[in-house]
């Protein structure tokens, strides 16, 4: 069985670039959600999709967005970085939409210069 | 608010010792809770969890947390500790179904050093 995984390990962009991040869920979950970590901090939910929808929002702004396929993985997209962008993100899926259950990828590490 | 307050930030313990992480959360409904733990520069793994009944549940590693639900805690123990350990542990509340129930809430991490 194939846990999450999460492309690529690390990235580097400059503020204003776009970025996207991808996530692998594990085999038969169709629930994923995304989280970011910055340093010193514990996750913090961005959102969740569900059957390619968004089903579910922190305090993130509009410039973070996600998509989720067909065949349950899903993209991060984040527009317009920030310096305060630079996190850890984390992919995290699950069988069913609860708030438990929920098995981590081993992140993306993002810096914006 | 739902939260989760770990007050620990750093704790240094010897080999062999024993250990308790301290986390107390604030949540509206039943919670469902965890403890993950984080190597450096890695994904969260999931050492134990509880969602209902025997309030001592066990996990991997040697781990083991009581749920009070009169203290609002669910703090993580280990009998005796060994150097493999030493990473971030992290305690997170989820709850309900879908929406803004569906993810689950972190506390800030306590990070655990092992003296030899």
């Amino acid at each position: 069985e194939t846990g999450v995984t999460q492309s690529p390990t690390h990235l580097i962009k400059t503020r204003g670039q776009q970025v996207t991040l991808r996530c692998s869920s594990q085999s038969g979950h169709n629930t994923v959600s995304w989280y970011q970590q910055a340093l010193g901090q514990g996750p913090q939910f961005i959102f969740q999709y569900y059957r390619e929808e968004e089903n579910g929002r922190g305090n993130f702004p509009p410039r973070f967005s996600g998509l989720q396929f067909p065949n349950y993985s899903s993209e991060l997209n984040v527009n317009a970085l920030e310096l305060d962008d630079s996190a850890l993100y984390l992919c995290a899926s699950s069988p069913r939409t609860s708030g438990r259950e929920q098995f981590f990828g081993p992140g993306t590490r993002l810096t914006v210069l | 608010a739902q939260s989760v307050t770990q007050p620990d930030i750093h704790i240094t313990v010897s080999e062999g010792a024993s250990l308790e992480l301290r986390c107390n959360y604030s949540y509206g409904a039943t919670p469902y809770l965890f403890w993950y733990v984080q190597s450096p520069g890695q994904g969260l793994q999931l050492l134990l969890k509880y969602f209902s009944g025997d309030t001592l549940v066990q996990g991997i590693k040697g781990f083991e947390a009581e749920f009070k639900r009169s203290q609002s805690s669910f703090n993580l123990r280990k009998p005796s500790v060994h150097w493999s350990d030493a990473a971030e542990y992290f305690c997170a509340v989820g709850g309900g179904y879908g929406g803004s129930q569906g993810n689950l809430i972190f506390g800030k991490g306590t990070k655990l050093s092992v003296k030899p």
